[in-house]
C-alpha cells in the first residue's frame, strides 16, 4: 500500500526566501507525481504534474523534482509571496486505476 | 475552461434526510471522483467514475451512493448519514485517458450532519 509522507508539517518563512517542500513515498511504481495547493476551505489546485520517466518540470517560480529510486519528490518556490501561503499537497498515482494517494501536507505561511 | 463545479457549496442535514451533491465539468473528460477530506487532513478518494461506469469504490458505506447520468455530471446521493461523515466533499475530473492525466478539483461542499 503506497504512503506519502510530507515533511515539514508547517513552515513559517518571511517574504522573498526561496523554499523547498519535501514530499516521500513507499511505492516507487508510480505513474506520476502530482502537486497541489489549497487555500482554507477550498478546492485544490494542481501545480505541477511529474510523469514517472521525468525528472523536474518548472511553471513560473515553481521547480519539482522526481526521484523514483530514493522515493522522493521535491517542490521549490523561488522568491516566495505571501499569496504562497497556503497547504501544499503532494499525490502519488499508482496502480492501474486513477487512484492518487496524497501526502499529509505542509502548511506554509509567507509572512511580510 | 478548466473549471469543475460543485454545489451546493454547503448543507447541513440531520441524519434522516436525503441530500445529494451535484459535480460538474464541460472539459470532455471522462472520468470523474469524488474524494472526502476532514479537517487537516488529506483527501480520500472514495469513487471512481471512467466513462460513466464506477470503476472504483473505496469500501465505502452504503449510505453513500454515487451516480453518472452523463460524461459531464457526477452526483453523490446522500441517506441516513452520521455526525462523523461532517467533511468536504471534493469532486475531481480528468480525461481520464493514460497516466498522464491532471485531476482538476472542484471547489467542494463542506457538509455538515447534525
Amino acid at each position: 500500500k503506497q504512503e506519502v509522507t510530507q515533511i515539514p508539517a508547517a513552515l513559517s518563512v518571511p517574504e522573498g526566501e526561496n523554499l523547498v517542500l519535501n514530499c516521500s513515498f513507499t511505492d516507487s511504481a508510480i505513474y506520476n507525481l502530482q502537486w497541489f495547493r489549497q487555500d482554507p476551505g477550498k478546492g485544490l489546485t494542481s501545480l505541477l504534474l511529474i510523469q514517472s520517466s521525468q525528472r523536474e518540470q518548472t511553471s513560473g517560480r515553481l521547480n519539482a523534482s522526481l526521484d523514483k529510486s530514493s522515493g522522493r519528490s521535491t517542490l521549490y518556490i523561488a522568491a516566495s509571496q505571501p499569496g504562497d501561503s497556503a497547504t501544499y499537497l503532494c499525490a502519488a498515482r499508482t496502480g492501474t486505476a486513477s487512484k492518487l494517494t496524497f501526502g499529509t501536507g505542509t502548511r506554509l505561511q509567507v509572512t511580510l | 475552461d478548466t473549471e469543475v463545479t460543485q454545489t451546493p457549496k454547503h448543507l447541513v442535514m440531520g441524519m434522516t434526510n436525503k441530500k445529494s451533491l451535484k459535480c460538474e465539468q464541460h472539459m470532455g473528460h471522462r472520468a470523474m471522483y469524488w474524494y472526502k477530506q476532514k479537517a487537516k487532513k488529506p483527501p480520500e478518494l472514495m469513487f471512481v467514475y471512467s466513462y460513466e461506469k464506477l470503476s472504483i469504490n473505496e469500501s465505502v458505506p452504503s449510505r453513500f451512493s454515487p451516480e453518472c447520468p452523463n460524461s459531464s455530471l457526477l452526483n453523490l446521493h446522500l441517506h441516513a448519514l452520521q455526525p462523523e461523515d461532517s467533511a468536504l466533499y471534493l469532486c475531481a475530473s480528468s480525461q481520464g485517458r493514460s497516466s498522464t492525466d491532471t485531476q482538476y478539483f472542484g471547489p467542494g461542499t463542506r457538509l455538515t450532519v447534525l
